[in-house]
């Protein structure tokens, strides 16, 4: 069955530093991959996703993600922390062909803080 | 366009009580999902569907009921509310037939005590 590991339920980094948030899925088939957003008392918003192609996908507000199906990893990153980034993250996936009901399978979620 | 929209945003029952949550869309999805979030627990999808009329069971169904009498909205019903129902409820959204994202509500905080 798929599924998605987020390591780390809570990462802390310094204005300014390096965000590395980690996910890694098991999938039977080429799977598709997504980070969401959620900020404090909101719903979920797509930073990014991954279907076919190339390989790093680019977000929104800075923030990119590279598959490396070797290592089934889809890790997202962002070179310089804003305090606006403070917000818990969720990787999901779909490895369902021709989508026929388009489910995906959430991680755990990271929530980020940012110290300035 | 409003997107998906929840009502109500929040709600306290007492156990026992039954309520239903309201879930709207105007994108023209077809495919409508019903998601619990606990903290360390990320998201469970309850119930979902793939069209106007027809619903299934997600990984959590136990103690809700879903209906989809119209394209455009999902509705989730707790018959008679537990404590451990307390959560917060996403209601999502896609096009049928690809594998697209999915288009989140802002959810609604429910507590049973």
């Amino acid at each position: 069955a798929q599924s998605v590991t987020q390591l780390g339920s809570h990462v802390s980094v310094s204005e300014g530093a390096l965000v590395l948030l980690r996910c890694n899925y098991s999938s039977s088939v080429p799977p598709y991959l997504f980070w969401y957003v959620q900020y404090p008392n909101q719903g979920l918003q797509l930073l990014l996703k991954y279907t076919t192609g190339a390989t790093l996908v680019k977000g929104i507000n800075g923030f990119e993600a590279e598959f490396k199906k070797s290592e089934t990893s889809f890790h997202l990153t962002k070179p310089s922390a804003h305090m606006s980034d403070a917000a818990e993250y969720f990787c999901a996936v779909s490895d369902e062909p021709g989508g026929a009901t388009n489910k995906l399978i959430f991680g755990t979620g990271t929530l980020l803080a940012v110290q300035p | 366009n409003a997107g998906v929209t929840q009502t109500p945003k929040f709600r306290v029952l007492k156990t026992g009580q039954s309520m239903t949550l309201l879930c709207a869309q105007d994108m023209n999805h077809e495919y409508m999902y019903w998601y619990r979030q606990d903290p360390g627990m990320g998201l469970r999808l309850i119930h979902y569907s793939v069209g106007e009329g027809t619903t299934a069971k997600g990984e959590v169904p136990d103690g809700y009921n879903v209906s989809r009498l119209k394209k455009q909205n999902f509705l989730l019903g707790l018959e008679s509310a537990a404590p451990s129902q307390t959560s917060v409820y996403f209601c999502a959204s896609t096009r049928a037939g690809r594998r697209d994202e999915q288009y989140f509500g802002p959810g609604t905080r429910l507590t049973v005590t």
